[in-house]
C-alpha cells in the first residue's frame, strides 16, 4: 500500500525563524510529490517536484526532492505568522489518477 | 474565475440520519474529486469523476455513501446513514483534464460533525 509520512506532526516557532518540513513516501511506480499549505479548510497548491535535485523557489518557500531516498523537504526561512498553517505533501503514483496524502504537518509562528 | 464552491459549509446531524453535501467546480473543469479529510490526517479520496463518469471509487464505503455528477457539472455527495466515524471536513476538488500532474483546486469544505 502507498504510503506517505510526514514529520514533525506539529511545529511551533518564533516569527523570523527558518523551519525545514519532511515528507518521506514508499509508493510503486513514483510520478510526482506535490506539496499544498492548509489554512483552515482549503488546501492551496504551493509546488510540484517531478525531478530529484531540482528545487522549487517561490519567495521564502523552497523545496526539493530526493527520488534516491525517497524524501522532500519545504524550507521556509524568516517565518511570518502567516505561514501558520497546515503543509501537506502529497504523491502520485503512474497509473494511478490520484493524490495519497500525508497526515500533514500543523505549523504555528508565534510573534 | 470563480473558484470551486460548496455548501452547506458547516452540518451537525445525528448518527442514523441522512446528509448530503454540494460542490460546483471551476467552470470548464472536467474533473471533480470529493475527500474526506478526519482532524489529524491528510485527505483521502473518496470518489473522481471525469465528467459524468466515475473514474476511481475504491475508497468510497459504498454502503452508506454515494456521489452523482449527473451532467458532469456540480456534484452531491450523500451518506445514509451516517455514523460517527463521518466526522470529518469533506473536500471537494476540480481540475481541466484528470491529468494527476496537474493543480487540484480545492473549495472551502464542509464540517460534519456526526453526535
Amino acid at each position: 500500500e502507498d504510503k506517505v509520512v510526514q514529520s514533525p506532526l506539529s511545529l511551533v516557532v518564533h516569527e523570523g525563524d527558518t523551519v525545514t518540513l519532511n515528507c518521506s513516501y514508499e509508493v510503486t511506480n513514483f510520478r510526482s510529490l506535490l506539496w499544498y499549505k492548509q489554512e483552515k479548510k482549503a488546501p492551496t497548491f504551493l509546488f510540484m517536484l517531478t525531478s530529484s535535485g531540482i528545487g522549487k523557489k517561490s519567495g521564502r518557500l523552497s523545496s526539493i526532492l530526493d527520488k534516491k531516498e525517497l524524501f522532500s523537504i519545504l524550507n521556509i526561512t524568516a517565518t511570518q505568522t502567516g505561514d501558520s498553517a497546515v503543509y501537506l505533501c502529497a504523491v502520485v503514483t503512474q497509473g494511478a489518477q490520484k493524490l495519497v496524502f500525508g497526515q500533514g504537518t500543523r505549523l504555528t509562528i508565534n510573534p | 474565475e470563480a473558484g470551486v464552491a460548496q455548501s452547506p459549509r458547516y452540518k451537525i446531524i445525528e448518527k442514523r440520519q441522512s446528509v448530503a453535501f454540494w460542490c460546483n467546480p471551476i467552470s470548464g473543469h472536467a474533473t471533480l474529486y470529493w475527500y474526506q479529510q478526519i482532524l489529524g490526517q491528510g485527505p483521502k479520496l473518496l470518489i473522481q469523476f471525469q465528467n459524468n463518469g466515475v473514474v476511481d471509487d475504491s475508497q468510497l464505503p459504498k454502503d452508506r455513501f454515494s456521489a452523482e455528477r449527473l451532467k458532469g457539472v456540480d456534484s452531491t455527495l450523500k451518506i445514509q446513514p451516517a455514523k460517527l466515524e463521518d466526522s470529518a471536513v469533506y473536500l471537494c476538488a476540480s481540475s481541466k483534464t484528470g491529468n494527476p500532474q496537474e493543480t487540484q483546486y480545492f473549495g472551502p469544505g464542509t464540517r460534519l460533525l456526526v453526535l
